[in-house]
């Protein structure tokens, strides 16, 4: 039982270079969710997803798009990625009613 | 000002002792409470949830929510360094989906 999986771990970005994050669960949740966390800040929500076909913001939502391809999987996209963007993120899930959300094991992002 | 107050610490005690970790919140629509844990390096996990106001134990571990005052703990007995981690505080509403997330306590425990 996977549960939540991210790739890739690591990445280094260049300023201006574009990639997109992916996350895929196993559990058949209906909700999904891209956070950051940086020191100091603690875990900020960029963006989820209730259930498939619908997105909504969360608290830092600029410079990022994502895409709720299916029940199993939520991408994360950075156009043109900046320094600011050096986080770790992660991806969660959660089932319909259930108050537990899994995490994946994080993406390491630095941009240069 | 943020929805979720959390104390980042670092929190330093001796092994054995009692450890009390606390957030405060603003947003009254918030029923479910949770504490989660994060091993560095690791992604967090559920240690435990209250839903609405209460006392919850579960071995070495009570949380206690007191929604009047908008204020959450975590009580860790009789501590071990394999406590070690950061201990962030999240809670919800009934209605939606979204979880907001203190910014973590930062605990070690000495042996």
């Amino acid at each position: 039982n996977a549960g939540v999986t991210q790739t890739p771990k690591f990445q280094v970005l260049k300023t201006g270079q574009s990639m997109t994050l992916q996350c895929a669960q196993d559990m058949n949740h209906n909700s999904m969710y891209w956070y950051r966390q940086d020191p100091g800040m603690g875990l900020r929500l960029i963006y989820y997803s209730a259930s498939e076909g619908t997105t909504d913001k969360g608290e830092v939502p600029n410079g990022y798009n994502v895409s709720r391809l299916n029940k199993r999987e939520f991408s994360l996209r950075l156009e043109s990625a900046a320094p600011s963007q050096t986080s770790v993120y992660f991806c969660a899930s959660r089932g319909q009613g259930d108050t537990e959300a899994f995490f994946g094991q994080g993406t390491r992002l630095t941009v240069v | 000002q943020k929805e979720v107050e959390q104390d980042p610490g670092p929190l330093s005690v001796p092994e054995g002792a009692i450890v009390s970790l606390n957030c405060t919140y603003s947003n009254s629509a918030f029923q479910y409470f949770m504490w989660y844990r994060q091993y560095s390096r690791k992604g967090p996990e559920l240690l435990m949830y209250t839903y609405s106001s209460g006392n919850k134990e579960d071995g070495r571990f009570t949380a206690q929510v007191d929604k009047s005052s908008k204020y959450i703990s975590l009580f860790i007995r009789d501590s071990q360094p394999s406590d070690s981690a950061t201990y962030l505080c999240a809670m919800r509403g009934t209605s939606g989906s979204r979880l907001t997330f203190g910014e973590g306590t930062q605990l070690t425990v000495n042996p």
